[in-house]
């Protein structure tokens, strides 16, 4: 298993287009999670899965914002009309939950530019 | 509520210098755990050490050592004799005993100058 493996790794795209990313966890990782970090910033979350189930979503995931993990495997984010301020890296990590607190694997990322 | 604060935006220090990031944090949980993270211009976030609110021993793990004091709520973190490769964006986060999520602080950018 390779890690945590995010696609695309940069995505351009113009103010009110949507769009899509992937995430594929390690394999036999069941908690997924997305974050988001801006220029400057440490991550913040925005949501998480326990297999298929979303089980909490900050307030930071707008309408805009769905996220699936429809076969508890990989999961993709959407961004729906996008904004300027939607610009940023979104971060995927994943860990067993019984050992989060040995912390998560994140993926490299997908840095989002907004033009 | 969690908060994780890291006041130091930018350091710089000449390699082979000893460096200590700071780190104090926020929580009202009795059971949480403490993370440093490094991020390289790559990008990925990289696990580097963990210590949980029960053990308040400080550990030294090759050249990373870190200072956990729950009196003060300070996770510091060393690097010893620094090298150019541990110039990076490091990160202090805190999660509670669910590992819901974490709350990760600003980050701190360390140059080590050859």
């Amino acid at each position: 298993d390779t890690g945590v493996s995010q696609n695309p790794r940069h995505k351009i795209t113009k103010r009110g287009q949507n769009v899509t990313f992937r995430c594929d966890p390690i394999s036999e990782h069941n908690r997924l999670y997305w974050y988001r970090q801006t220029l400057g910033q440490g991550p913040e979350f925005l949501t998480y899965f326990q297999n298929e189930a979303q089980l909490e979503k900050s307030r930071l995931l707008s309408d805009r914002f769905s996220a699936e993990r429809p076969k508890g495997s990989f999961s993709t984010l959407e961004i729906q009309r996008t904004e300027q301020g939607d610009s940023a890296m979104y971060l995927c990590a994943s860990s067993l939950e019984t050992a989060v607190d040995y912390g998560y694997t994140f993926g490299s990322g997908t840095r989002l530019t907004v033009v | 509520a969690q908060k994780v604060t890291q006041a130091q935006t930018e350091i710089s220090v000449v390699e082979k210098e000893d460096v200590t990031l700071d780190c104090v944090y926020e929580t009202r949980d009795t059971t949480y755990y403490l993370f440093w993270y490094k991020q390289p211009p790559s990008g990925e976030l990289v696990f580097l050490i963990r210590r949980n609110s029960f053990d308040e021993q400080n550990e030294i793990s090759g050249r990373y050592s870190w200072n956990f004091q729950k009196s003060t709520s300070s996770f510091n973190f060393t690097i010893t004799a620094s090298q150019v490769v541990d110039s990076a964006v490091y990160f202090c986060a805190l999660t509670p005993s669910t590992g819901n999520q974490f709350y990760f602080g600003t980050g701190t950018s360390l140059t080590v100058i050859p």
